[in-house]
């Protein structure tokens, strides 16, 4: 849905600590899911994907997690370092149109 | 190699002209798609388009419209700019249904409308 009054939610953490970026999606028929990074003044970059027979995938310093029956997907990025300051998207593809649907996305800050 | 690609970076216009922003990808997608992204950093799905069909998202003004020479390229027509429009416009393409694949972006174009 549009994200109308809503500020970007902003995520803080410590260099060298673990970070956790949480998503509700909305339709249960979504079968894939893709995080994406976007840093200023750039266009969003893949992280991750998921497919809907999976409930867990890691990649290189992150794991994404799907629930499926709270609809619910995360990231967790480990040993955050100041390049992972960025904001923050999941999508998930919608099977009627054809495309990709956004989260409102989240702003993760890494604090020296 | 860049591979989605879109120009201008930029755009500044005044309202009431008609702009156009092109877009081009080298990954041999079959689907191409436009996004807005408002000041609130929310991305919102304009077109996508095949080689079979273009699907609209229905709120967006006939004032916009795609069009695509070819495969590898999707242009977004925009006429009778309003200060409204002013946003940053994403391409991006992928390999569609029924075996998705991840959306590779451009950088963006923004646009000033004045």
């Amino acid at each position: 849905g549009e994200s109308v009054g809503l500020h970007l939610p902003t995520l803080s953490v410590q260099e060298g600590d673990n970070s956790i970026i949480n998503c509700a999606y909305s339709n249960s028929a979504s079968d894939y899911f893709i995080w994406y990074k976007q840093e200023s003044g750039k266009g969003p970059q893949f992280i991750i994907d998921i497919r809907s027979n999976m409930d867990k995938r890691q990649g290189q310093r992150v794991t994404v997690l799907l629930n499926k029956t709270v609809k619910h997907l995360s990231l967790q990025i480990a040993a955050t370092q100041p390049g992972d300051s960025a904001v923050y998207f999941c999508a998930e593809n919608e099977v009627e149109g054809q495309n990709f649907v956004f989260g409102p996305g989240t702003r993760l800050s890494v604090l020296p | 190699d860049t591979a989605v690609s879109q120009t201008p970076k930029y755009l500044v216009t005044q309202m009431g002209n008609d702009k156009s922003i092109k877009c081009e990808q080298n990954l041999g997608h079959d689907t191409m798609y436009w996004y807005k992204q408002d000041s609130k950093k929310f991305l919102k799905i304009m077109f996508s388009y095949n080689n079979k069909e273009l699907i609209i998202n229905e709120t967006v003004p006939n004032r916009f419209s795609p069009k695509s020479p070819d495969k590898a390229h999707l242009n977004l027509h925009i006429n009778s700019l309003e200060l409204g429009d002013s946003a940053v416009y994403f391409c991006a393409s992928s390999q569609g249904a029924p075996v998705w694949s991840p959306l590779h972006f451009g950088n963006g174009t923004r646009l000033t409308v004045t």
